[in-house]
């Protein structure tokens, strides 16, 4: 077990650019979960999957981001046409799908956008 | 929606005071409670939950109990360590997708 892992780690882009991140989840957890948090505040919550399926998405979550886990495995986070608002870290947790089940967090990927 | 409110930050104390941290929640139904803690240049670990009311939560001295009166679970610890200066987050679940919803953090500070 190798925990969960995310990258990059950092992120620094243009405003307008696209951004793609990645997680890895600990291998054979079918639930996946993305949370931004902003300094000086606690997660949010953006969208989960379980297995490939996305079954809940925030209303934080723009039409500019995106989200996928197209096997069941690792998942990408897009955000397309970023915007100073943007910046943060966001969080990759997993877990397996059960009542009362640990998340386990990766170390963040923290994005700037000049 | 749900929601958790926790104690405003920072706190400093020395070396083998008290810690309480206040944590309240605001939840339909009957939610799992948790504190997480994030050390400096670190992700968030789970540091202990308690999943029914009256449940005690308990971790590396630290203690939780849920109590479904008050919507309360306060974070304590009798003798506190440079080593636990951190963030404390108090978070929620609840059935279904159970995504968590967390509280903004408390930073708390161990001087020696």
């Amino acid at each position: 077990d190798t925990g969960v892992s995310q990258n990059p780690r950092h992120k620094i882009t243009k405003r307008g650019q696209n951004v793609t991140f990645r997680c890895d989840p600990i291998s054979e957890h079918n639930r996946l979960y993305w949370y931004r948090q902003t300094l000086g505040q606690g997660p949010e919550f953006l969208t989960y999957f379980q297995n490939e399926a996305q079954l809940e998405k925030s209303r934080l979550l723009s039409d500019r981001f995106s989200a996928e886990r197209p096997k069941g495995s690792f998942s990408t986070l897009e955000i397309q046409r970023t915007e100073q608002g943007d910046s943060a870290m966001y969080l990759c947790a997993s877990t397996l799908m059960g009542a009362q089940e640990t998340q386990y967090f990766g170390p963040g990927t923290r994005l700037l956008v000049l | 929606g749900d929601s958790v409110t926790q104690m405003e930050g920072p706190v400093t104390l020395s070396e083998e005071a008290f810690l309480t941290i206040n944590c309240t929640y605001t939840a339909t139904g009957y939610p799992s409670l948790f504190w997480y803690v994030q050390y400096p240049g670190e992700g968030l670990q789970l540091l202990l939950k308690a999943t029914k009311a009256d449940d005690k939560g308990s971790n590396k001295g630290f203690e939780a109990t849920y109590r479904k009166e008050t919507t309360s679970f306060h974070l304590e610890k009798g003798s506190v360590q440079v080593s636990d200066s951190a963030v404390y987050f108090c978070a929620l679940s609840q059935g279904g997708s159970e995504k968590l919803v967390f509280g903004k953090g408390t930073k708390l500070t161990v001087n020696p």
